[in-house]
């Protein structure tokens, strides 16, 4: 069965540090990967996505995110957290069907 | 600027009531999707549309309804037979090979 796993349900991070979210995927063939993010109370907005191309993906807000074949992950990573980076983040797989890991909070404290 | 409008924001629904969600797109999108969203459980799939005059039940489509008949609305009805609505809904479009694009989303609660 097709499957995006977000191992951690919530990741805290102090401003200045840099962050990672995990993900990791088991998708059959040639998989799209994709990160988003979710405010409160709001939808989700595209970050950042990988087809094919060179492994580290780089996206909005100064987010990247690097695609491990061999590990079957899509870390999304950014160098430095700012507080307003706190959210809701979600990585998204799709082959012929769009399939939601469970989402990840990311919490960054001041 | 282009993009996902859904409507209402809040909506409050009786015992026994259907009540519609609408969602329409200035994009030009030729797929459509509705997902609900309860906290712990990320996403959940309830219908989606490739094309207009044409719907897919997606993983939870019982208790749910849509209707495509142009290219830019997808309405949702939640019907009675919906035993649990309380949820966050999402409504998103897409072109293939692209990610998504999400509306603001309507928070429904049973009164």
């Amino acid at each position: 069965a097709q499957s995006v796993a977000q191992p951690e349900d919530q990741v805290n991070v102090a401003e200045g540090n840099p962050l990672t979210v995990k993900c990791t995927y088991s998708v059959s063939g040639n998989p799209y990967l994709f990160w988003y993010v979710q405010y409160p109370n709001r939808g989700l907005q595209f970050l950042l996505k990988y087809i094919t191309g060179d492994n580290l993906v780089k996206g909005s807000y100064g987010f990247e995110a690097e695609f491990n074949k061999s590990q079957t992950s899509f870390h999304l990573k950014k160098p430095s957290a700012l507080v307003s980076d706190s959210a809701l983040y979600f990585c998204a797989g799709r082959t012929y069907k769009y399939i939601f890991g469970t989402g990840t909070r990311l919490k960054v404290l001041a | 600027d282009g993009g996902i409008t859904q409507s209402p924001k809040y909506l409050f629904r009786k015992e026994g009531q259907n009540v519609t969600l609408s969602c329409e797109q200035n994009l030009n999108h030729d797929a459509m999707y509705w997902y609900r969203q309860d906290p712990g459980q990320g996403l959940r799939l309830i219908y989606y549309s490739q094309i207009v005059n044409d719907f897919q039940k997606g993983d939870i489509a019982e208790g749910y309804s849509v209707s495509r008949e142009k290219k830019e609305s997808f309405p949702l009805t939640v019907t009675s037979a919906q035993k649990n609505p309380t949820a966050f809904y999402l409504c998103a479009s897409s072109i293939p090979g692209a990610g998504y694009t999400f509306g603001s989303g309507t928070r429904l609660t049973v009164v």
